[in-house]
């Protein structure tokens, strides 16, 4: 089974920039792994960010971007704010089975 | 506005079986398909299968495949999440994500329901 990486934890300034990315065991991540992002904060259930890579939900701030970097989905978040403060997840497609990275705990400090 | 509305906490005996019920309202119930997620407690979230209710086809994790049966119930837009021989380890929250159309396209994961709790105990 393949294994699905991600930073365990990141910190960010306020107002700053910082990018999140999901490998896998597997080799590139690609458009076919079809990536999907989530955040979630204590006591919630996840809230869905991106979806195919780059799409997002009408309720995904626009400071957050998904793209492909070196060989792995990533998540930007540009101007971070106190309140982007939580966990965030990669997931991806396996042909047909989907596996979801460890999670990233994003500080805003 | 699509809502999943899933049941209530559960305490469970190990050995026993538990089954989750997860309802769509708002939206087309069988033209997506609906997935299952685990997350133990201060743990990270698991992706365990998912159901196409047109038709019942089925996917599992490695992990789960064996002890958790997924179901739906097109008549009352409601899936099904059942995991039999519970053990302390199949404590956690569980929660159902379904598709959500967007200007973007189809999101499979775009809704999810509240979360069930279950914890086993002896």
């Amino acid at each position: 089974q393949a294994v699905v990486t991600q930073e365990s934890s990141l910190t960010v300034s306020p107002g700053g920039t910082v990018t999140l990315t999901c490998g896998s065991s597997t080799g590139a991540v690609t458009s076919s792994h079809y990536p999907y992002w989530f955040q979630q904060k204590p006591g919630q259930a996840p809230r869905t960010l991106i979806f195919d890579t780059t799409k997002k939900h009408s309720w995904t701030p626009a400071r957050f971007s998904g793209s492909l970097l070196g060989g792995k989905a990533a998540l930007t978040l540009s101007g971070a704010q106190p309140e982007d403060e939580a966990d965030y997840y990669c997931l991806l497609s396996y042909t047909g089975a989907w596996l979801f990275g460890g999670g990233t705990k994003l500080t805003v400090l | 506005e699509v809502q999943l509305v899933q049941s209530g906490a559960e305490v469970k005996k190990p050995g026993a079986t538990v089954k989750i019920s997860c309802k769509v309202s708002g939206d087309t119930f069988s033209g997506y398909y609906m997935h299952w997620v685990q997350q133990a407690p201060g743990k990270g979230l698991e992706w365990m299968g998912l159901i196409d209710p047109e038709d019942g086809e089925t996917i599992y994790a490695e992990n789960f495949q064996g002890r958790v049966t997924i179901t739906a119930d097109t008549s009352t837009n409601t899936a099904y999440m059942e995991v039999s021989s519970l053990r302390s380890e199949d404590t956690a929250v569980y929660y159902c994500s379904t598709g959500a159309e967007t200007s973007h396209g189809l999101s499979l994961l775009g809704y999810w329901g509240q979360g069930t709790l279950v914890t086993v105990s002896s």
